[in-house]
Formats: C-alpha cells, structure tokens, sequence
C-alpha cells in the first residue's frame, strides 16, 4: 500500500506553541499534499510539495520532505485555537491523479 | 464560484432503500472523486472520473455501489439496496490540477 500514515494519532498543545506532524510513506512519491479537515466539513488543501522539492512554506506552515527516508512533515508555528483540526497527508502514486489520504493526525490548540 | 455542490447534506434511510448521493463540481475542473470517511477507516477513494469518464472505480466496495458522470457538470453515487455499514460521510471533491477541492459531504445513516 502506498497510504501515508501520519504520527502522532492526535497532538494537544498550547496556543502559541508550535505543532509538528510527520507522515511515512511506503512506495516512490511524485508530489505528497498536506489538507486539514475542521469537524463536520470538507478536507481544504494546504500545500503541495514536489518529490524534488525538500521544504515549501505558507504563512505559518512549513512542511519537509525527506524522499530517502520516505517521510514528510507539517510544522504549524505559533499555533492559535482556530488550527484545531485534523490534518491529512496525500500520496500520489506514480500515474495518474489518484492521491491516497493518511488516516490523519487531530489537533487540539487549547487557548 | 460557489465550491462543490453535494446534496443532500444528511440522509437517513431504512436498510434496502435505494440512496442517490449528488454532486456539482467545480466549472472547468476535469476530474472529480467520491470518498468515504468513517470513524474506522479514514477517508477511502470510491472512484474517480476524468472528463466524465470512469477511471479507476477499484474502491467501490461491492456492486450494490454505482456511480456515473453524465456531464461535467454533474455527478451521483448510488447505493441499491443500502445496508447499515454504509452509513458515513461521503464526499466529493474536483481537481483541475493535483489540488483537490472538497465539498462539505452528505452524512448518510442507514438504519
């Protein structure tokens, strides 16, 4: 299977401490999306990164990835309570559009 | 551009009724995707269309599941006769590039 698994399960921190998730992957990526998903709503895309890419960031996200190590990771700086969410990691196989989704990582940003 | 359209948003059915699940993506997006998510296996890939055109349907759980793209502009997802494990939240989502946009998903309890 080449399904991301994301690490921790569930993460509860601070407002304004910073908030790491990592995902592994299992097969040859070209390009691994992060989303986050608010409870009762659709999955929002956060950020693409390309298989030759190592880090890409947006605002208050920085995300890695390590092909040799089959990994990648979401950091979220200065956490605030509305990132309480769940986060998601996609993998796409080496064809076609078909991106597989993690099982997710919950976040609790407690004010 | 108003997003992904699903309807209904919640569904509540009796085992064996026949269930129509809708979807309007985005204008212009080529590829659309219907997804299920529950609590214990995450978010699975039911199939996904290309320009109207089926291309990869080996996530549809068994034949009672079927869906169709009759034009670009809209989708369903059947389920006949509908059974107690299918209830969650289905959700479709559209993509003119690897980014995928989701809509909000139709909650279907099936009792």
């Amino acid at each position: 299977s080449q399904q991301g698994e994301e690490d921790p399960q569930a993460l509860s921190i601070q407002e304004g401490e910073n908030a790491t998730m990592n995902c592994s992957y299992k097969t040859s990526i070209n390009n691994l999306q992060w989303y986050r998903q608010n409870s009762g709503r659709g999955l929002v895309h956060l950020i693409l990164i390309r298989s030759n890419e190592r880090e890409k960031h947006s605002g208050r996200l920085r995300v890695t990835l390590d092909t040799s190590k089959k990994s990648s990771s979401l950091l979220i700086t200065a956490s605030r309570a509305a990132d309480t969410a769940s986060y998601f990691c996609a993998t796409d196989r080496n064809y076609g559009q078909n991106f597989v989704f993690g099982p997710g990582t919950r976040l609790s940003v407690l004010p | 551009d108003a997003g992904v359209i699903q309807s209904p948003r919640h569904e509540v059915t009796e085992m064996g009724q026949e269930v129509t699940l809708r979807c309007k993506p985005i204008s212009g997006h080529d590829y659309l995707f219907w997804y299920r998510q529950t609590m214990m296996r995450g978010l699975e890939l039911l199939i996904y269309f290309n320009n109207n055109v089926p291309i990869d349907d080996s996530g549809m759980p068994e034949d009672r599941f079927s869906a169709k793209m009759p034009n670009a502009s809209f989708s369903t997802l059947k389920i006949q006769p509908s059974e107690p494990r299918d209830s969650a939240v289905y959700f479709c989502a559209s993509s003119g590039g690897k980014e995928q946009f989701f809509g909000p998903g139709t909650r279907l309890t099936v009792l």
